[in-house]
């Protein structure tokens, strides 16, 4: 079935990056274009851009440009994110999620807990 | 930006009544050129990831319920639980994929009375 498992918990100081791994399974992972969103506790989800598995284009959502990097693997079918200059705002689960061709985002990973603190 | 504001906060409603959602956007969703609102709606359930229920404002996904229902105009949405279920109770979000950036409504909180 399609499945995106991403990587474990981080812990990560102020001012360090963190790289989330998302392996994609049961799909052809160069059709689809991948989403990263987060949700830190208490607040609403925040979409933080995409990258096209397939020629590796991206879109970065503004608040984030500068900071964060999507890359992909396609002979891993597996896409990355990487965040840099980390504060304790960024703590907060990220989610990879699958792109749907307009419908949405379909199917989601379970979450990357990263936790920024001193 | 589009702001997506929901109504309630939270609700609690009866097993087999009806849970009604409201959303709002700060601006028009209607793609032209297809006629079609780019609104989706997801449901998040404690410690999972938010599964996608609804696109283009009224279209199911497949294997969803159909209880659930959501309909709407180019900004006002409505999402409709027609008869709760106790596997209902969940976060259920709002979300504009009309233009980056793709936002999110705050979330209603859906309990059992």
């Amino acid at each position: 079935q399609v499945q995106l498992v991403q990587s474990g918990a981080e812990v990560k100081k102020p001012g360090a990056s963190v790289k989330v791994s998302c392996k994609a399974s049961g799909y052809t992972f160069t059709r689809y274009s991948m989403h990263w969103a987060r949700q830190a506790p208490g607040q609403r989800l925040e979409w933080m851009g995409w990258i096209n598995a397939g020629n590796g284009d991206t879109k970065y959502s503004q608040k984030f440009q500068g900071r964060v990097s999507f890359t992909r693997d396609t002979s891993a079918s597996t896409a990355y994110m990487e965040l840099s200059r980390l504060r304790s705002e960024d703590t907060a689960v990220y989610y990879c999620a699958r792109d749907s061709y307009s419908l949405g985002m379909d199917v989601w990973g379970q979450g990357t807990t990263v936790t920024v603190s001193s | 930006d589009i702001v997506m504001t929901q109504s309630p906060d939270s609700l609690a409603v009866s097993l087999g009544e009806r849970a009604t959602i409201n959303c709002k956007s700060s601006q028009s969703v209607l793609y032209g050129s297809n006629n079609k609102k780019y609104l989706a709606w997801y449901q998040q359930k404690p410690g999972q990831p938010p599964k996608l229920l609804i696109y283009w404002t009224s279209i199911r996904e497949s294997g969803v319920p159909d209880r659930f229902s959501g309909s709407g105009s180019e900004t006002d949405f409505t999402l409709t639980i027609s008869s709760l279920q106790a596997e209902d109770v969940a976060v259920y979000y709002c979300q504009q994929y009309y233009n980056t950036p793709w936002t999110f409504g705050q979330g209603t909180k859906v309990e059992i009375k």
